[in-house]
């Protein structure tokens, strides 16, 4: 049972907007940074959003990330069939010492 | 341009233990937390543990702490993940990843007598 809950699905057509929840609490995304990854199909998590909004070089400007108190959102517009994967949400948490992931969120293009 | 190479997929019996290598290419991994991730079939991403630059410090998660070790050899630029008493329930993919940003490609660790 992880300390970072994301909604399990969310879809949306292709052009359209998607947003992702990770909610957290107040030792995790409260105090720390967050990042955001995404697992293709049978594919290796790759860093798409770290310290809360910063993109990697390469990953495209539609992917987007804020955080407000002890939540944090992803935000993918423009949605192509290619984004059809599973995002998680990741931070460092005080009270455990350890890095926790969300519960991980399959994104599907209609 | 940064790799990470992990060692390859692995079969242990339960109650056996497995070490599984993260080598750096085109840098080191002297500078940088390297983390290890667990990944079991169709579930997410869970937190193994991390050490730190220096190779002084190494943190677990709860989980996992009493039956995982996490070193490096800096002269190698390797890392390595070593778990005991595996279970079945240990059956996953093993990713090693350097400050959480550059992935190894995983290691499959399949726990079966």
């Amino acid at each position: 049972q992880s300390v970072l809950t994301q909604p399990p699905s969310v879809s949306a057509a292709p052009g359209q907007m998607v947003t992702i929840s990770c909610s957290g609490g107040s030792s995790n995304i409260g105090k720390n940074y967050v990042s955001w990854y995404q697992q293709l199909p049978r594919s290796v998590p790759k860093l798409f959003i770290y310290e809360n909004n910063k993109r990697p070089s390469g990953i495209p400007d539609r992917f987007s990330g804020s955080k407000s108190g002890t939540s944090a959102t992803l935000g993918i517009t423009g949605l192509q069939t290619g984004d059809e994967a599973d995002y998680y949400c990741g931070v460092w948490d005080n009270s455990l010492s350890g890095f926790v992931f969300g519960t991980g969120t399959k994104v599907t293009v209609l | 341009q940064v790799q990470l190479v992990q060692s390859g997929a692995e079969v242990k019996n339960p109650g056996a233990s497995v070490k599984v290598s993260c080598t750096a290419s085109g840098d080191t991994v002297g500078s940088y937390s390297v983390h290890w991730v667990r990944q079991a079939p169709g579930q997410g991403l869970e937190w193994v543990g991390r050490i730190t630059p220096s190779g002084d410090s190494a943190r677990y998660a709860q989980k996992f702490q009493g039956r995982v070790t996490v070193t490096r050899d800096t002269s190698t630029s390797t890392v390595y993940m070593e778990l005991s008493s595996l279970t079945y329930e240990d059956t996953a993919v093993f990713y090693c990843a350097r400050d959480l940003h550059y992935w190894g490609q995983g290691t499959l660790v399949t726990v079966s007598s």
